[in-house]
């Protein structure tokens, strides 16, 4: 299994292109979700699914949108890129995330963008 | 909201004995993760506590009190491979039918020095 991978592994975008971030699980999971991770803010959740056709907004939703259209994949669009989105992106999966039991997440290696 | 709280960086020797605490006030708590993360790689899994009490894996402990809103971490018999941030992430309760989200503080940065 190759587990979650993410594409491309670094991205140098100009205020206001647009891109996709790209997420793929192979381990058949029904959670996946967006991070993004700044110094000093930790990791904040951007959106999340909990299944095909299926998504909701995290703490920090704008400017960003999501579409899950098969379980295996989950990409993450810029609209307008802005310097503010300036990050590190990690995509995550886990098997379910719902009650209490207990369900890794487990992570990709993350994209690496700047915004100039 | 939603508030966590970790120290910001802990320096400890080889060998030694290491804890992280974390402190959260939270509504809808439903489980803690401990993650490690070593400078510029991803997040990977350390601990889950839902319950009050300790939960023992090898070298790595996980404590969590939900009447005081607190958890730490134990490290033991540190190595300088353990020189990484460690994350306390809060699991919310989703009231909306969908899956619960995760929380993470802001990370301890441990530096292991010989």
């Amino acid at each position: 299994n190759a587990g979650v991978t993410q594409t491309p592994k670094f991205q140098v975008l100009k205020t206001g292109q647009s891109m996709t971030l790209q997420c793929a699980q192979d381990m058949n999971h029904e959670y996946m979700s967006w991070y993004r991770q700044d110094p000093g803010m930790g990791l904040r959740l951007i959106h999340y699914s909990v299944g095909a056709g299926i998504t909701d907004q995290g703490e920090v939703p704008n400017g960003y949108n999501v579409s899950r259209s098969t379980t295996e994949d989950f990409p993450l669009r810029l609209l307008s890129a802005a310097p503010s989105q300036t990050s590190v992106y990690f995509c995550a999966s886990s098997y379910s995330f719902r009650g209490s039991s207990y369900n890794e997440q487990f992570f990709g290696p993350g994209t690496r963008l700047t915004v100039l | 909201g939603q508030n966590i709280d970790q120290p910001t960086e802990m320096t400890a020797t080889e060998g030694a004995i290491v804890q992280i605490n974390c402190t959260y006030q939270t509504s809808g708590f439903n489980g803690l993760f401990w993650y490690q993360q070593h400078a510029g790689e991803a997040p990977t899994f350390l601990s889950y506590n839902v319950l009050d009490g300790l939960e023992e894996k090898g070298r790595f402990s996980s404590f969590l009190s939900r009447s005081k809103g607190y958890s730490y971490l134990l490290l033991k018999e540190l190595q300088m491979k353990d020189s990484a941030s460690y994350l306390c992430a809060v699991r919310l309760r989703s009231y909306t039918g969908g899956g619960n989200k995760l929380t993470f503080g802001t990370g301890t940065q441990l530096k292991v020095e010989l």
